[in-house]
């Protein structure tokens, strides 16, 4: 069960766009379309922003959005606010009632 | 409206154990999976495991095995979460997390636990 792979950080002007991804293997991000994405605000508890790889919870907006391809999952958040820099991480089903997390990334709003 | 309210921060020494509790309100404690996820200073989110409160059952991150006993009480709606043989890379937030009937995601999240192991 090894913690799926993201990149340390990310940074980007208000107003653009940036992708974070989510590689895992084909026991877990590849094998089941149960990939989820959090946003962790400094100090508090993790919130979803995506489900079942591209679903959004009621509540989300619309500049987030996601996808898989083969055993990498991705988030792209489009229109970048600055109420969006926060922590992010994907975690993924990995069968057997087992459950894998990535490292996390960090999102700097320039 | 649903809560998880969890147990306050406990600093233990090496090799003594933690037993943090995690409090369910405004929901069917039965109807719904508890996961526990331990986030290290700095660090990212860790699954431990999780806990089927309605029959009791368990699975256990592999690294954990051993080490690490969830369990629930119906009675108060509560589930806990032991962790023994402490050593100082335990130090961490420890949350738990309701899993939604149905869904693959984590919906509501506990406020979090410190953990602190001293030497």
């Amino acid at each position: 069960q090894s913690a799926l792979t993201q990149p340390r950080s990310v940074s980007e002007s208000p107003g653009q766009s940036v992708t974070i991804s989510c590689t895992g293997a084909s026991s877990d991000v590849g094998g089941y379309n149960f990939v989820s994405w959090y946003q962790q605000h400094p100090g508090q508890a993790p919130k979803v922003i995506i489900y079942d790889v591209n679903k959004r919870p009621s509540g989300v907006p619309d500049r987030f959005s996601a996808s898989k391809s083969g055993n990498t999952a991705s988030l792209t958040i489009s229109g970048l606010q600055a109420e969006d820099e926060a922590d992010y991480f994907c975690c993924s089903y990995a069968g057997t009632y087992t459950w894998v997390f990535g490292g996390g990334t960090k999102l700097t709003v320039l | 409206q649903v809560q998880l309210v969890q147990s306050g921060a406990e600093v233990k020494k090496s090799g003594a154990s933690v037993k943090v509790s995690c409090k369910a309100f405004g929901y069917t404690f039965t109807n719904f999976y508890l996961h526990w996820v331990r986030q290290a200073p700095g660090q990212g989110l860790e699954w431990m495991g999780i806990v089927n409160p309605s029959g009791g059952t368990t699975t256990y991150a592999q690294r954990f095995q051993g080490r690490v006993t969830m369990t629930r009480d119906t009675s108060t709606s509560t589930v806990y979460m032991e962790l023994r043989s402490l050593r100082s890379e335990d130090t961490a937030v420890y949350f738990c997390a309701r899993r939604p009937t149905g869904y693959d995601y984590f919906d509501y999240w506990g406020q979090g636990t410190l953990v602190t192991v001293s030497s």
